[in-house]
């Protein structure tokens, strides 16, 4: 069964405007972390942002934040103020349980391309 | 500091090979992870060392063989690829703090097997 979902292949957004990257999760288990990075086309996987289950407010970092809906299951991120440089593809991934090194799962990505 | 360093960027083999993937870093992260991921696909699991012993192994072909030879440094050693081998192979590192666990990665070596 798909543990992480992304819905969009691909996003356009206009500069300056904010944007909403989906993602749904599917988890038993009450302890687990959400993540979203970024791959630009160079290859690098960059670090956003970061969800706990029981994080009862919405994680941000800067631009970015987190619409964290546990009921659904949805970890939704928001970049506001979107930039030239944000165009790139985007990734959900869960860790299930609070073992030290544990897997990571990634969704299947988001393209977002911002238009000028 | 949050940089995990990945040697060689890219590399080209033939099937007959035998070469060496590298990673390192020194924020004092005891798991590190090798993901394989292909064009315009997720990284997916290959291995994962915590405290320096391979803890997950996601059923990777034995072409592929891991090493962790200390705390800062993990070695993904390839032999007899296959063509399909082909693909981005990021290596990553965590580190539990208050609860939260975070993944940090390299920028990748790009792997092209003829």
């Amino acid at each position: 069964a798909q543990k992480i979902t992304q819905t969009q292949p691909g996003m356009f957004v206009q500069e300056k405007e904010a944007v909403t990257l989906d993602c749904t999760y599917d988890t038993s288990d009450p302890s687990y972390g959400l993540f979203w990075y970024k791959q630009p086309s160079s290859g690098e996987m960059i670090f956003l942002i970061y969800q706990g289950s029981y994080d009862q407010q919405n994680a941000t970092e800067g631009r970015y934040s987190l619409n964290f809906q546990k009921a659904r299951k949805s970890a939704n991120l928001v970049i506001s103020a979107s930039q030239l440089g944000d165009s790139a593809m985007y990734f959900c991934a869960m860790r299930e349980g609070m073992e030290y090194g544990n897997k990571l799962v990634f969704g299947a990505g988001t393209i977002l391309r911002v238009k000028s | 500091d949050t940089e995990v360093t990945q040697t060689p960027k890219h590399l080209v083999m033939g099937m007959t090979n035998k070469k060496s993937l590298k990673c390192e870093q020194h924020m004092g992260h005891r798991a590190m992870y090798w993901y394989k991921q292909k064009a315009k696909k997720p990284p997916e699991l290959m291995f994962v060392y915590s405290y320096e012993k391979l803890s997950i192994n996601e059923s990777v072909p034995s072409r592929f063989s891991p090493e962790c030879p200390n705390s800062s440094l993990l070695n993904l050693h390839l032999h007899a690829l296959q063509p399909e081998d082909s693909a981005l192979y990021l290596c990553a590192s965590s580190q539990k703090v208050l609860g939260e666990e975070k993944l940090f990665f390299g920028s990748g070596t790009q792997l092209s097997v003829l």
